[in-house]
Formats: structure tokens, sequence, C-alpha cells
């Protein structure tokens, strides 16, 4: 059974300050990691993804892998109370280069809701 | 807002009935996915749809099934509804081949079962 853990939380934390969301997978063959924004009653929204170790950074997010750890976090800088949702990180067995009909299944983990105090 | 759309926005079904639900996927996606996404876990795969035949599929009995039509709209139907079948369903599509392609979310459908 393939399984995306995170931590439920909630997490909160003060405006301005850095939040930290964590994610481990167990399945050695993801090769391509993904995290999400949901809002309460809405879909989810993709912030980043990332398939390389290291770290990939957008604006105030990073996104960090560490393959041989199975670990994949997303660090929010300044972050604001407009960024309090449930992030949710997912993993696909598919590499990045996708060819037409590759099979897209995301597994996803249960989120950590973010709570960002004014 | 993504260019994905759902319908119905919300659904109430009892236990035993059948219900089907769809999708329109944004312009120029070919490939549609269909997740569950349970109160408090997250989103569970159930199928993908690519030139209208499915071609994955998760954990889910065959009491789950669908259709996608040549343009690229989507259902998913539900036979035989249990109670544990409440949840958001969400559609996502995406275009196939490059370099990563980004999948979108619609905004689901609420079903309840009773």
């Amino acid at each position: 059974q393939k399984e995306v853990e995170q931590n439920s939380g909630p997490l909160s934390v003060p405006e301005g300050a850095i939040a930290s969301l964590n994610c481990t997978y167990s399945d050695r063959g993801s090769q391509s990691f993904f995290w999400y924004r949901q809002y309460s009653g809405k879909s989810p929204e993709l912030i980043m993804f990332i398939y390389s170790n290291g770290d990939k950074e957008d604006g105030r997010f990073t996104a960090q892998l560490n393959k041989a750890s199975q670990y994949v976090s997303l660090l929010i800088r300044d972050s604001q109370p407009s960024d309090s949702a449930t992030y949710l990180c997912a993993v696909n067995m598919e590499p990045p280069l996708n060819s037409g009909g590759s099979n897209y299944k995301l597994t996803f983990g249960k989120g950590t809701l973010l709570t960002v105090n004014p | 807002e993504t260019g994905v759309t759902q319908s119905p926005t919300h659904l109430i079904k009892t236990r035993g009935q059948q219900v089907t639900l769809r999708c329109s996927s944004q312009s120029g996606h070919n490939t549609v996915s269909w997740y569950q996404q349970a109160l408090g876990q997250g989103p569970q795969f159930i199928f993908q749809y690519y030139r209208e035949e499915e071609n994955g599929r998760g954990n889910f009995p065959p009491r789950f099934s669908g259709l996608q039509f040549p343009n690229y709209s989507s259902e998913l139907n539900v036979n035989a509804l249990e109670l544990d079948d409440s949840a958001l369903y969400l559609c996502a599509s995406r275009s196939s081949g490059g370099l990563y392609n980004e999948q979108f979310f619609g905004p689901g459908t609420r079903l309840t079962v009773l």
C-alpha cells in the first residue's frame, strides 16, 4: 500500500513567520511530488511541484525534496492570514516528462491544516 | 478559477440508489481523472480517462464506473450507493504530452448518501 503521510495539524503560526509543512512517502519509485492548497469547501489548487532533489523556490514558497529520506517539505515565508488552508502533499509514479495518456494517478496525504494568526 | 466545471454542485441520495456526476474539462485538455475526498481526508484516485477509455484505476469497486465523450467531458457513475460513498467528488483535467502538465481540479460535487 503506497502511503503519503502528513501531520494533520493544526499548525498555527503568527503572521510574518515561516510555516514548515512536512510529508513522507513510502514508495521509493515515486518520481513527481506536488503541494496543493485547499481552502475550506473548495477544490485543491496546485502551489508547486518538484521532481529533483534539492530546493525549488517560487515567490514565498519553497519546496524541498530528499528522495533518499523519502521526504518532501513546503516552506511558506512571510506567512499571511490568506495562507490559512489545508495543504495537501501528493506523489506520482510517473516522471515529469509524460506521454499522452500516461497514468497520472496522484496519491495524496490527508493534509495539514495551517492557521496563520494576524 | 479553473476552466473545469462539474454538475451538480450538491446531491442527496439514499442508500442503494444510483448517481451520475458530470465534468467538463478545460479547453484543450484530453485527460480526465476522478477523485473521491471524504471529510478530513485527502483525495483518493478513482480512475482516469484518456481518448474515451479508462487507462488507470484506483482501489474502487466496479460499481464505480465512468465514461469520456468525444469532447473530453466525462461522467462518473456510482451504483448501489452506500453510506460511505458520501464525499466530495473531484474531477481533474489536463493535457497530454510534453514536460509536466498541470492538472486542474473542478469545484467538486458534494454527494450525501442517507
